[in-house]
C-alpha cells in the first residue's frame, strides 16, 4: 500500500499473541503522543494518544508506555489478531501545533 | 459523524500543471492539517490552518500553498508540480490542533508523470 516504504522494519507475530511496537522520539519539549495504524490505501487511524504527565495509557487491547528518560513510546497490542497486521506510526506533538511522524513499523500477523 | 473527507481520491498530472486538492473536516472540527506521505520520506507536515489561519509551516517550498474557509473545508494547490511531488496528500482535522486527537481522511494520491 502507499503507506509501505522500501526498507520499513517489520514485526511478524502468531496470531493470540502479544505484540510489541516500539518508537524513539526526538523532541523532549514533546509533550503529546499518538499512535496511528494505517492500512494499505487507507489514511492513518487514530489508536490511542499519552499525555506527557502519564506513562502508561490502557485502551481495548492496546497499551502505550511513554518513557520521557529515554524519549521511548511504546504500542503493546494483545492477543493481536490477522485483522491487526498494518503499519503502525508514532507521531509526536512538538506543542507548536505541528506533528511529526516516525517512519513506521509494519506488523504482520501470521494465522 | 462522518469522517475526514477528500476530494478527488486520485489525480494524475502532468510536470508544469498546478493542483488543488479538497479537505472537508469532522463537523465542529477547526483545525486541519495537511501531509504528504512517500515511501522514501514517510509523512511529513506541510502546513495547518485554525479558523482560517495558517499556524503552521513545514519545510516544503512556497510551491505549496494552502488555505481554509469560513465553514472549516480546506484546499491546498500545488504549483509549477514537478515528479517529486507524486505522493499521498493527507489531510487530518481535530477540535484544536495541537494536543487533540487527529482524525485522518483517505487521502488523495497524486501521480505526476
Amino acid at each position: 500500500g502507499e503507506s509501505v516504504g522500501l526498507h520499513l522494519p517489520t514485526l511478524s507475530v502468531q496470531e493470540g499473541d502479544n505484540s510489541i511496537i516500539n518508537c524513539a522520539y526526538s523532541n523532549s519539549a514533546s509533550d503529546y503522543f499518538i499512535w496511528y495504524k494505517q492500512e494499505s490505501g487507507k489514511g492513518p487511524q487514530f489508536i490511542i494518544d499519552i499525555r506527557s504527565n502519564m506513562d502508561k495509557r490502557q485502551g481495548q487491547r492496546v497499551t502505550v508506555l511513554l518513557n520521557k528518560t529515554v524519549k521511548h513510546l511504546s504500542l503493546q497490542i494483545a492477543a493481536t489478531q490477522p485483522g491487526d497486521s498494518a503499519v503502525y506510526f508514532c507521531a509526536e506533538d512538538d506543542n507548536f501545533n505541528k506533528f511529526y511522524f516516525g517512519s513506521g513499523t509494519k506488523l504482520n500477523v501470521k494465522p | 459523524k462522518a469522517g475526514v473527507t477528500q476530494t478527488p481520491r486520485y489525480l494524475i498530472k502532468t510536470r508544469g500543471q498546478q493542483v488543488t486538492l479538497s479537505c472537508s473536516p469532522i463537523s465542529g472540527h477547526r483545525s486541519v492539517s495537511w501531509y504528504q506521505q512517500t515511501p522514501g520520506q514517510g509523512l511529513q507536515f506541510l502546513f495547518e490552518y485554525f479558523s482560517e489561519t495558517q499556524r503552521n509551516k513545514g519545510n516544503f517550498p512556497g510551491r505549496f500553498s494552502g488555505r481554509q474557509f469560513s465553514n472549516s473545508r480546506s484546499e491546498m494547490n500545488v504549483s509549477t508540480l514537478e515528479l517529486g511531488d507524486s505522493a499521498l496528500y493527507l489531510c487530518a482535522s481535530s477540535l484544536y490542533g495541537s494536543s487533540s486527537e487527529q482524525y485522518f481522511g483517505p487521502g488523495t494520491r497524486l501521480t505526476v508523470t
